[in-house]
């Protein structure tokens, strides 16, 4: 059973990147599709973006554009995501999570997530 | 973009009750439709994928129903762990996805 592993709690100042990493143990993971998911404090769930290989290129939330970077390094089974520009709204738990697929190109459902890691902007 | 809304935002409830909880997008996404259970300090766990396949392990209280722009999920009887944030997720628009705003369960 694949497992996601993320990096660490991050304290950052407004203005600063954050890099947060996700990596699979348990097992290979197939197709490296990715996608990352934040959780501000009080409010719901919001895709950021992510990667599915048959795409080609990350595709990105629109409101993150321009300040968001995900990778994927197949050869270590590990992704990554970089937010620039840190603001203290973006303080929030972010989450990876593997991008599975049904039949259909558009089925497609997030499983299994990774634990989540607590990035906090504050001066 | 499509936009989804969920109802009731919040309700309270008993175990053993009967739930159902509603999502909806602004335009139809065919059955391309998943639901998330969430629980505070907790990752999301998926329950249920393609508006109505239960994913391997979820208890079979849980099913969703639906097509188009209309969806439920209904827990057949809470259990003390049901009580949590669930939120549905539309993947019509993939490789961009939306969730729902979500609605909290809890206890009355």
């Amino acid at each position: 059973q694949v497992h996601l592993v993320q990096s660490g709690a991050e304290v950052k100042k407004p203005g600063s990147s954050v890099r947060v990493s996700c990596k699979a143990s348990g097992g290979p993971f197939s197709n490296s599709s990715i996608a990352w998911v934040r959780q501000a404090p009080g409010q719901g769930l919001e895709w950021m973006g992510g990667i599915i290989p048959i795409f080609d290129t990350p595709h990105y939330a629109q409101r993150f554009q321009g300040r968001v970077t995900i990778i994927a390094d197949e050869a270590t089974n590990t992704a990554y995501m970089e937010l620039n520009t840190l603001r203290s709204d973006d303080t929030a738990v972010y989450y990876c999570a593997g991008v599975r697929f049904g039949d259909l190109l558009r089925e497609n459902w997030f499983d299994p997530w990774g634990p989540g890691t607590q990035v906090t902007v504050s001066s | 973009d499509i936009q989804m809304t969920q109802s009731p935002s919040s309700l309270s409830a008993s175990v053993g009750d009967r739930v159902t909880i509603t999502c909806r997008a602004s335009q139809s996404i065919s059955n391309f439709l998943n639901w998330y259970r969430k629980k505070p300090g907790k990752a999301p766990e998926l329950l249920i994928y393609i508006t109505s396949t239960l994913q391997s392990g979820v208890p079979p209280r849980f099913s969703g129903s639906g097509s188009g722009t209309n969806f439920t999920l209904t827990i057949s009887s809470l259990q003390p762990e049901d009580f949590a944030t669930y939120f549905c997720q539309q993947t019509f628009s993939s490789p961009l996805f939306t969730f729902g705003p979500g609605t909290k369960v809890d206890i009355k």
